[in-house]
């Protein structure tokens, strides 16, 4: 199986600042990545697909980037409704497996 | 606009069955492949299962494979998740969905005796 290795696995932060999460597959998922962002007791909601793609009506502070093994996921100036736990998902091979999560709190 | 709606969870012994569905609506069902996935209280997000847009192909995580199965009826639009043997660490909401985008508000299962 695919292991998906989040980090950090919480962030303690300021509104307005920029944030980058990290996933790293431990084999290629050749850009087969979704991110997701979740809040508390509502299912998930697709961010980024195919490791770059915004998902349509995501806001463009929201940005995907990687290769390979290594993916990450940006949030500039980070807005109120960003609190949330946010994860990536190999969408390349079965298990469909996700990353352990990142829990974004306010400082 | 795309709907999922799943019913069928609840409280459930260990050892017991229970049967998940999943309506949907707002998409041409049969045309599409459907998941469930699950999340344990407090805990991340785990897919379960896998069924092909035409119920040909399906897919399970190691530990639901021989207890669990996916299936679909493309004529009512409805999506399923037959649960046996049923373990306390099955207990868990479930998600619906059409990945990677469209997803169910999800329902709970609890097995507890």
């Amino acid at each position: 199986d695919i292991q998906m290795t989040q980090s950090p696995s919480s962030l303690s932060v300021s509104l307005g600042d920029n944030v980058t999460f990290t996933c790293e597959a431990s084999e290629n998922i050749y850009g087969f990545l979704a991110w997701y962002q979740q809040k508390l007791g509502k299912a998930p909601k697709l961010l980024i697909y195919g490791a770059t793609n915004l998902e349509d009506g995501v806001p463009t502070r929201f940005s995907g980037s990687g290769s390979w093994t290594n993916y990450s996921l940006t949030i500039s100036s980070l807005e109120p409704e960003d609190i949330a736990t946010y994860y990536c998902q190999n969408n390349h091979v079965y298990p469909l497996t996700f990353g352990s999560g990142t829990k974004l709190e306010i400082k | 606009e795309v709907q999922l709606v799943e019913s069928g969870g609840g409280l459930v012994q260990p050892g017991r069955s229970m049967k998940l569905s999943c309506a949907a609506s707002g998409f041409t069902f049969s045309n599409y492949g459907m998941a469930w996935v699950r999340q344990a209280p407090t805990k991340g997000l785990e897919w379960v299962a896998t069924i092909s847009y035409d119920g040909s192909s399906t897919y399970y995580r190691d530990s639901v494979k021989g207890r669990f199965t996916i299936s679909r009826d493309n004529a009512k639009s409805t999506l399923y998740l037959q649960m046996n043997s049923l373990r306390s660490e099955d207990t868990a909401t479930y998600y619906c969905t059409r990945a990677p985008r469209d997803w169910g508000q999800g329902v709970m299962v609890t097995v507890s005796s």
